[in-house]
C-alpha cells in the first residue's frame, strides 16, 4: 500500500515466496503506470509498465496487475530473491504529461 | 549505454555556501527532469527541460534554487544559499521523445549543515 507518513509500509517475504506490493492511485484519469525499484544507494530503476487498456503484463518475474474500477495497481514478484530487496515505487501519468506522479514507495525485504 | 551520470554522488557542506549539482542525460535523450528525493515528502520533481529549454519550473522551491542547460549533454542544478531543509538526494533523469519511461541517475546525496 501507500504511505501516508513518515515511515514506508514495509513487507517482508522469505526467499523462494511470491510477493505483492499494491499501490493505490489517485487521478482516474491515468493512463500509463510504472513500477519503478530503487535498491539502496541508488537511483529508481524502471521494472514494468502498463496502459490503462490492459488488465495485466507479465515480464520477466514480475506481473503487474491493474483495477481501474478501484484505481488499484499490483505489482507482483514470482520466486523473490534476496536482490528483489528494495523500495519499490508505482508512478501514474495522464495522457499528454509527460510528467509521472510518484506514488511514496513500498520496501521489500527478502529473508534468505 | 553508461546510463545517466550524476556528480558529484556526495556532498557536504555548510549552511550559506553554494551547490552546484551536475547532470549528463543519456546520449539521444531529449527531456531532462530534476528530483529531490527525501523521507517526508517523497521523490517531487523540480523542474524539467525539453531540448535544452525549462519548460516547468513549478516545482522549483524557492529563488534560492535554479537550474541550468546549456547543451543537450549537461545540466546543473544550484542552491545558493544552500540551507539544512535542502539536505535530500537530488536525482537526475532523462528520457527520449518517443518514449515513456525516464531513466534516472544514481543521484547526489547532499548534505547541508
Amino acid at each position: 500500500g501507500e504511505s501516508v507518513g513518515l515511515h514506508l509500509p514495509t513487507l517482508s517475504v522469505q526467499e523462494g515466496d511470491n510477493s505483492i506490493i499494491n499501490c493505490a492511485y489517485s487521478n482516474s484519469a491515468s493512463d500509463y503506470f510504472i513500477w519503478y525499484k530503487q535498491e539502496s544507494g541508488k537511483g529508481p530503476q524502471f521494472i514494468i509498465d502498463i496502459r490503462s487498456n490492459m488488465d495485466k503484463r507479465q515480464g520477466q518475474r514480475v506481473t503487474v496487475l491493474l483495477n481501474k474500477t478501484v484505481k488499484h495497481l499490483s505489482l507482483q514478484i514470482a520466486a523473490t530473491q534476496p536482490g528483489d530487496s528494495a523500495v519499490y515505487f508505482c508512478a501514474e501519468k495522464v495522457g499528454g504529461s509527460y510528467i509521472p506522479t510518484f506514488g511514496r514507495g513500498t520496501s521489500l525485504i527478502v529473508h534468505p | 549505454d553508461a546510463g545517466v551520470i550524476q556528480s558529484p554522488r556526495h556532498e557536504v557542506t555548510e549552511m550559506g555556501q553554494e551547490v552546484t549539482l551536475r547532470c549528463k542525460p543519456i546520449s539521444g535523450h531529449d527531456y531532462l527532469f530534476w528530483y529531490r528525493q527525501t523521507m517526508m515528502r517523497g521523490l517531487e520533481l523540480l523542474i524539467y527541460f525539453n531540448n535544452n529549454v525549462p519548460i516547468d519550473d513549478s516545482g522549483m522551491p524557492e529563488d534560492r534554487f535554479s537550474a541550468k542547460m546549456p547543451n543537450a549533454s549537461f545540466s546543473t542544478l544550484k542552491i545558493q544559499p544552500s540551507e539544512p531543509r535542502d539536505s535530500a538526494v537530488y536525482f537526475c533523469a532523462s528520457k527520449g521523445t518517443s518514449a515513456e519511461t525516464q531513466y534516472f541517475g544514481p543521484g547526489t546525496r547532499l548534505l547541508v549543515l
